[in-house]
């Protein structure tokens, strides 16, 4: 069975940093793009950055609003995926979710719980 | 970046009923559509990609149709699990970026 599985949310000062990690099992974790998608309470989808797998020289893309400010990073051989956040926004505070992309291509067939990320003073 | 802009944004509904939701995009994204269904607190449900594949394990209720930039999802009776909010998802270019999405309540 698939599972991905975040943590590291919390309650953090605007400007502050945090990581989050996702904890994959049940399928060949290395072979899969792997992305971060977040959901501000109340409101839609917005998708935050991919990275690739090895094969494709785990190159990363990320959404206009976190470039420069978040980074995607996996560890292949802990099953992991992570989302380093800095010099955070209250816009940032969301629900983040991983997510897994079944190919090369940009939809997600499976997605972890989410973990809560609140940017305030 | 591709803007999706769905409608409508609030469907009220009854079971058993045809409910079709649409999809437009800003610029063609031939059939790199998916459509996810959300319900209160828990994480999207993929249900179509390439704009008409069904995923497994999907209802065969639920269809994706379109190419370009015009897309539905269509649920054929609409069943009381249904009762959600759908958002579709274009993976055509970078930025990925996602409709507003449409919550479908019961009339």
């Amino acid at each position: 069975e698939v599972q991905l599985v975040e943590s590291g949310g919390g309650l953090v000062q605007p400007g502050g940093s945090l990581r989050l990690s996702c904890a994959a099992s049940g399928f060949t974790f290395n072979d899969h793009y792997m992305d971060w998608v977040r959901q501000a309470p109340g409101k839609g989808l917005e998708w935050v950055g991919r990275i690739r797998n090895k094969a494709n020289s785990y190159t990363t893309e990320y959404a206009a609003s976190v470039k420069g400010r978040f980074t995607i990073s996996r560890d292949d051989s802990k099953n992991s995926l992570f989302l380093q956040m800095n010099s955070l926004k209250t816009e940032d505070t969301a629900v983040y979710y991983c997510a897994r992309s079944p190919t090369a291509h940009g939809y997600f067939d499976y997605w972890g719980q989410g973990t809560l990320v609140t940017v305030s003073s | 970046d591709i803007q999706m802009t769905q409608s409508p944004s609030i469907l009220s509904a009854s079971v058993g009923d045809r409910v079709t939701i649409t999809c437009r995009a800003s610029q063609s994204i031939s059939s790199w559509l998916a459509w996810y269904q959300q319900k209160p607190g828990k994480a999207p449900n993929l249900l179509i990609y390439k704009a008409s594949s069904l995923e497994s394990g999907v209802p065969s209720r639920f269809s994706g149709s379109g190419s370009g930039t015009e897309f539905t999802l269509t649920i054929s009776s609409l069943q009381p699990d249904d009762f959600a909010t759908y958002y579709c998802q274009q993976y055509n270019s970078y930025s990925l970026t996602f409709g507003g999405g449409t919550k479908v309540e019961i009339k």
